[in-house]
């Protein structure tokens, strides 16, 4: 079963405006990371926050997460036609047995 | 090698064959995961190794469908009498056993069952 729901399931934005993309999950994690993926292939990750951190930036990228609420969100900041992908959540469970559960993803569209 | 391979890229077969899927994970990771993604759709978990622990099975839609991972290392997932429903994209991906750890995928074996 599906951990992680993104939201929004697409979005379309102009080249040069900021992309958030959230997702929500239902029991305690021990990681959440996101995902990207091309042409419906393999996916590559972007970045990890753990259960113990607010709020964690690469590069472009700012990713948050609220334990509380059981929500993160991705920022991916002044968007480039490049960044047209489908976008996953992950999370990674308590315990010792801690496999990845990927939610719905989320299509993004930069428009040049 | 220097990432996850997968074979074949692309496999079509006829509704009712055996097909077998290869993983070669990176080198030393001993964790290893077998996911299936439907046409535009998300990943669906099937089959979890960890290290020498009895693999985690929940995700294997029914019992025409099994994996092994045999020396730690390549992972073969098998299904038996294919039907349409199971084509899709197969996705192997691996990482260290420890957690809090990224997950590195293979490029998929596109699957047709015709």
């Amino acid at each position: 079963s599906q951990q992680g729901e993104e939201d929004p399931q697409a979005l379309s934005i102009q080249e040069g405006e900021n992309a958030t993309m959230n997702c929500s999950y239902k029991t305690s994690i021990n990681n959440l990371q996101w995902y990207r993926q091309n042409s419906g292939r393999g996916l590559v990750h972007l970045i990890l926050i753990r259960s113990n951190e607010r709020e964690k930036h690469s590069g472009r990228l700012r990713v948050t997460l609220d334990t509380s609420k059981k929500s993160s969100s991705l920022l991916i900041t002044a968007s480039r036609a490049a960044d047209t992908a489908s976008y996953f959540c992950a999370t990674g469970n308590t315990g010792a047995n801690s496999k990845l559960t990927f939610g719905k993803g989320i299509t993004l569209s930069v428009r040049p | 090698g220097a990432g996850v391979s997968q074979s074949p890229s692309n496999k079509v077969t006829e509704k009712g064959k055996d097909v077998e899927l290869r993983c070669d994970p990176i080198s030393g990771h001993t964790a290893l995961y077998w996911y299936r993604q439907s046409l535009g759709q998300g990943l669906e978990f099937l089959i979890y190794f960890q290290g020498n622990s009895a693999p985690d099975k929940s995700g294997l839609p029914s019992d025409r469908f099994s994996a092994e991972r045999t020396g730690g290392s390549v992972s073969t997932l098998t299904i038996q009498r294919t039907q349409q429903e199971d084509s899709a994209v197969y996705l192997c991906a691996s990482s260290l056993i420890r957690v809090n750890t990224e997950a590195f995928f293979g490029q998929g074996t596109r699957l047709t069952v015709v």
